[in-house]
């Protein structure tokens, strides 16, 4: 099973602000990993695929990179409506789909 | 658009059975060239991956904290699929969500997606 590893578990910062959050996978998973964000009471929303291309009605300001093991999601300048938890899924060795254990980021 | 609504959700003692229904709808659905996943979420905690179905049936995933208790299923001509969850724990208290990506004519196995459509999900409690 590929463990999934996220960190910070809390980021903190403040609108308008940059945000850079890290994804690393126990082993290769070459470019199959998703990101998705979560708000309070809602379901996981799909906003990252193949590590860096945006769903459909992701705002521009969100960007992934990274292959391999080490993965980034950065937010460029974060609006009120991006603070939720956003969780890293790796989808190139299955089953089991993991996920990571999630960042919070959260208005400083 | 997709949409996923799960239901039979609900507060059940420890050793009890319940089945969780997703119905699919939307434009362009092709329910039965949909891979379908089961996916909980504990209070407080992570998304944590529970069982997958392909299209046709005919390859069935579970994790090991529900094999053997739990069984998914799926009907297509109904487009929807199911949780049978027996031998409930504590433990199995969870949010749970249907979710799914389309493979279409591509191999199960020769592709990889995201799960691409998710439903709002079902709340399920164990205690006593």
């Amino acid at each position: 099973e590929i463990v999934m590893t996220q960190s910070p578990a809390t980021l903190s910062v403040s609108p308008g602000e940059r945000a850079t959050l890290s994804c690393r996978a126990s082993q290769s998973i070459r470019d199959n990993l998703a990101w998705y964000q979560q708000k309070p009471g809602q379901a996981p929303r799909l906003l990252i695929y193949g590590a860096s291309t945006r769903a459909t009605g992701t705002p521009a300001r969100f960007s992934g990179s990274g292959s391999g093991t080490e993965f980034t999601l950065t937010i460029s300048s974060l609006q009120s409506e991006d603070f939720a938890i956003y969780y890293c899924q790796q989808y190139d060795n299955w089953p089991p789909w993991t996920f990571g254990q999630g960042t919070k980021v959260e208005i400083k | 658009e997709v949409q996923l609504l799960e239901s039979g959700g609900g507060l059940v003692q420890p050793g009890g059975s319940l089945r969780l229904s997703c119905a699919a709808s939307g434009s362009g659905l092709i329910f039965g060239d949909s891979a379908m996943s089961w996916v909980r979420q504990a209070p407080g905690k992570g998304l944590a991956w529970v069982s997958g179905i392909s299209g046709a049936s005919v390859a069935i995933h579970y994790a090991d904290s529900v094999k053997g208790r739990f069984t998914i299923s799926r009907d297509n001509s109904k487009n929807t699929l199911y949780l049978q969850m027996n031998s409930l724990r504590a433990e199995d208290t969870a949010v749970y969500y249907c979710a799914g990506y389309y493979y279409g004519v591509t191999g199960y196995y020769d592709i990889k997606k995201p799960f691409d459509f998710w439903g709002q999900g079902v709340l399920v409690a164990v205690s006593s």
